[in-house]
């Protein structure tokens, strides 16, 4: 069974310009979790679905950033512009929408803004 | 509000050392707990989880008891090896799949 997917793997822009990230959960997940994990920290929650209702974006800092999950499947997730302290690896997961169930890691996609 | 506290690290020992990375946890409720992974150039992957007071989850040696007494879900393992050098995370979810992580734990193991 194929895992979460993310793409890029990495990705280099210069500040002010806009990035965007794809993500593709594992089949049948109802819940989707963005998460940003700076240098030797854990991950930060960014924004969680449910479906395709975004259940708490309370942490997305929303002038630059947004998300969006059509059908309830794949979601993207963009900044614009970005600014140097973006520089992160952002993390996609996703769950079923069962209580006690883990959350599925993609392998990320490390942003670098120069 | 919810969160996690992690033992701050590095953490280096040699090999078939005692290894005991302290967890505790700040919530409302009863969250389920979870110990997550991350090998050098690897996503996270799960460890173990507890989902109840008591609980114990256990993985590769690998073992954290839920407290609730204590809140805490210290990961133990009784002999490490090389192999386990990674940066491991505790993380708390409540009861509408929302998922907190701690900062995290490096650990290095030397032959």
């Amino acid at each position: 069974e194929a895992g979460v997917v993310q793409s890029p793997r990495y990705k280099i822009i210069e500040k002010k310009q806009p990035v965007a990230f794809w993500c593709n959960p594992i089949s049948g997940h109802n819940t989707l979790y963005w998460y940003r994990q700076n240098l030797g920290q854990g991950p930060e929650l960014l924004i969680r679905y449910e479906n395709e209702e975004a259940v708490d974006d309370s942490q997305l800092p929303k002038d630059r950033f947004s998300a969006e999950r059509l059908k309830g499947v794949d979601s993207t997730l963009k900044i614009q512009p970005a600014e140097l302290g973006d520089s992160a690896v952002y993390l996609c997961a996703s769950s079923f929408r069962l209580m006690n169930t883990e959350a599925f890691f993609g392998q990320g996609t490390r942003l670098t803004v120069v | 509000g919810n969160s996690v506290t992690q033992m701050e690290g590095p953490v280096t020992l040699s090999e078939e050392a005692f290894l005991t990375i302290n967890c505790t946890y700040t919530a409302t409720g009863y969250p389920s707990l979870f110990w997550y992974v991350q090998y050098p150039g690897e996503g996270l992957q799960l460890l173990l989880k507890a989902t109840k007071a008591d609980d114990k989850g256990s993985n590769k040696g690998f073992e954290a008891t839920y407290r609730k007494e204590t809140t805490s879900f210290h990961l133990e393992k009784g002999s490490v090896q090389v192999s386990d050098s990674a940066v491991y995370f505790c993380a708390l979810q409540y009861n509408n799949n929302d998922m907190r992580f701690g900062a995290g734990t490096r650990l290095t193991v030397k032959p």
